[in-house]
Formats: C-alpha cells, structure tokens, sequence
C-alpha cells in the first residue's frame, strides 16, 4: 500500500534552516509527481511547491520561492524540503502528497511539524 | 486571503443533505480541474472528489462534486456524525502558475 512518512520537523529560530525528508513506499515513486502541502496551526491548507518525476519542472509559491528547495532521489525513493531563512509564519504541519494529473493528491503523509520560534 | 472563496462553516441534521460552494475565477477553476479534501480533526487530509467530479475508489456516493464555470460545489447527502470534519478545494492557477486551495468549511453535524 502506498505510504509516505515525513521526518525532519523540529523548533528552528527565525533564519534558521531545516531540512525535510518524505519516504515514500508501496508505489514506483520516479513515476510521480510530488508536492510539498503545508498547513499553519488552525489554519486552512497552504501549497508549498511541487516537482515533476524527473525533477525538471518544479514551481514554488511566492510565500517560500527564493528560501526553500524542493528535490528529490528516485533511487532512494525520497523527497525532500530544504527550507532557509525560516520565518515565523512557516510555522505549520508540512505534508508530502501524491500529486496526480490535473494538480490533485491522491495519497498524503501523516505531515511533520515546522515550529519557527525563538 | 485565499483566491479560492469557501463558506467559512455550514451545518445540517443527520441524514439531510450540504453543499459546499467554491467560488474562483477564470485562470483557476474556469480552466482547470477542481479537487475536495476531507480533513477529519488531526488527521491528514483525504482526497474525496478529483477532476471536478471523480470519485477515487472507497469514496461513498454520498460524496459527489460539479463544476459550473468558474463556481465548483461539493455535495453530501445522508449526512452522518462521522462527516464532521473540515472540507477544502483547490485547483491550478494558470495565470499565477501556483496551486490555490479555499480557506476550508467546517462541516457541523447536528
């Protein structure tokens, strides 16, 4: 069965940087397209960014582009979220989704924590 | 601010029936597929409508979803206390080449 399993969540202070792993199992994840979802305590869902299968599309939203790097090792089978210059408000739960055609997440993880405080 | 326009909360009786509207605009929803999740407290959210009115196998069909223009709405009927959760839409932006979600309705079964 499909399973991704974020890790890497952690407190960080402001400018700090953090680095987040999704693994991913139970499916041929070099076939996929993969998002980085987010989601600020009490708040509704946030995009972060995506990257295409091969790793040659990618797109960011404007809140994260220029601090964060989304990658990934299709022979490790893993995702990944290197996030800089954190801020306060990239506190939130980040989740690693499926993505499918058509911008929809069919499978998600069960999501890691971001606390950005000082 | 979301560019996607959600009702913040709605409310029904066991076994009646809710809408959820979702209300964009022409670079999102007008020319790309819409999506509903289901976010029950503490869990991860779960995909229950794609391409505006697909339903992934194990989705009850008392889930469905329809796109009208640049409006997308999500119905269930037979409500049930185990519906309570918070529901989201999203789609593609072409124009701001982003993915947008609504701000989520909070579904109270009474």
């Amino acid at each position: 069965q499909v399973q991704l399993v974020e890790s890497g969540g952690g407190l960080v202070k402001p400018g700090g940087s953090l680095r987040l792993s999704c693994a991913a199992s139970g499916f041929t994840f070099s076939d996929y397209y993969m998002s980085w979802i987010r989601q600020a305590p009490g708040r509704g869902l946030e995009w972060v960014s995506y990257i295409s299968n091969r790793a040659n599309t990618i797109y960011y939203a404007d809140s994260v582009k220029g601090r964060f790097t989304i990658s990934r090792d299709n022979a490790k089978n893993s995702l990944y979220l290197q996030m800089n210059s954190l801020r306060a408000e990239d506190t939130a739960v980040y989740y690693c989704a499926r993505e499918r055609g058509g911008h929809y997440w069919d499978f998600w993880g069960q999501g890691t924590l971001v606390t950005v405080s000082s | 601010q979301s560019v996607l326009t959600q009702p913040p909360s709605v409310s029904a009786a066991p076994g009646q029936k809710v809408t959820i509207s979702c209300s964009g605009s022409s670079s999102n929803i007008g020319n790309n597929y819409v999506s509903w999740y289901q976010q029950l407290p503490g869990t991860a959210p779960k995909l229950l409508i794609h391409e505006n009115d697909i339903r992934p196998s194990g989705i009850p069909d008392r889930f469905s979803g329809s796109k009208s223009g640049t409006a997308a709405t999500l119905g269930i009927t037979g409500l049930q206390t185990g519906d309570e959760a918070d529901y989201y839409c999203g789609t593609w932006d072409s124009s701001l080449s982003v993915v947008i979600f609504g701000g989520g309705t909070k579904l109270t079964v009474l």
